[in-house]
């Protein structure tokens, strides 16, 4: 079975440039997560959507991100303008609203690189 | 602020012997509790839970302990394999209506053949 998708893998890009990472859910799942990875923060939630509605956007770091859930098998993450700051990787992650407490399947990332 | 904590980066221990992991969180609402493992260009993957309600949960050779009072909790792999090497985060979840987790820095496991 197919695990969730995300594209690219990598991305690098110039700051100022418009960026855009998506996720496929696994197919049922109807909770969506958008994770940023760093060194610092570790893994830190972004926003999340139940049944294609966002939830909770407070993890969003600033008027540069949005997230966009239009139907049950795609989600996009995009970030504009760009900057340096933002280089990191970027995982999504999908679950079953009453499925098993806290258990979240996620794609293998997209690392960003903002020069 | 961080609610999730884990203060030791690295981990490096000898194959056989035991690893214990380390966590700590700052917010009472927390009630459940996960601990994920994450191989280098990998998402992570859910590895063993435990709630509240209980102090110790066992999965083979994981074992997550609890300590509420102290607000800690570890995780202890025996006997410590080569493959058990990966970072592992440790996640918290407030309320059964809840299905975010507040993540931890992850803490770098290396098991020493």
């Amino acid at each position: 079975d197919a695990g969730v998708i995300q594209s690219p893998r990598h991305e690098v890009t110039e700051m100022g440039q418009e960026v855009t990472l998506r996720c496929k859910p696994i197919s049922g799942h109807n909770s969506l997560f958008w994770y940023r990875q760093t060194m610092m923060r570790g893994l830190e939630l972004l926003i999340y959507f139940n049944n294609n509605v966002p939830i909770d956007d407070s993890g969003m770091p600033e008027d540069r991100f949005s997230a966009k859930m239009p139907n049950a098998s795609f989600s996009t993450l995009k970030i504009q303008p760009s900057e340096p700051r933002d280089s990191a990787v970027y995982f999504c992650a999908s679950s079953v609203l009453g499925g098993p407490r806290g258990t979240q399947h996620f794609g293998d990332g997209t690392r960003l690189s903002i020069l | 602020d961080q609610q999730v904590k884990q203060n030791s980066p690295s981990l490096s221990v000898q194959e056989g012997r035991i690893s214990i992991l380390n966590c700590d969180y700052t917010n009472s609402m927390f009630d459940y509790f996960l601990w994920y493992k994450k191989y280098p260009a990998e998402g992570p993957t859910f590895l063993i839970s435990i709630s509240s309600i209980k102090d110790k949960n066992e999965d083979g050779r994981f074992t997550v302990f609890l300590n509420k009072s102290a607000k800690h909790l570890s995780l202890h792999i025996v006997p410590s394999q080569p493959g058990d090497s990966a970072v592992y985060f440790c996640a918290a979840s407030a309320g059964s209506g809840a299905n975010n987790l507040f993540f931890g820095t992850g803490t770098r496991l290396t098991v020493i053949p």
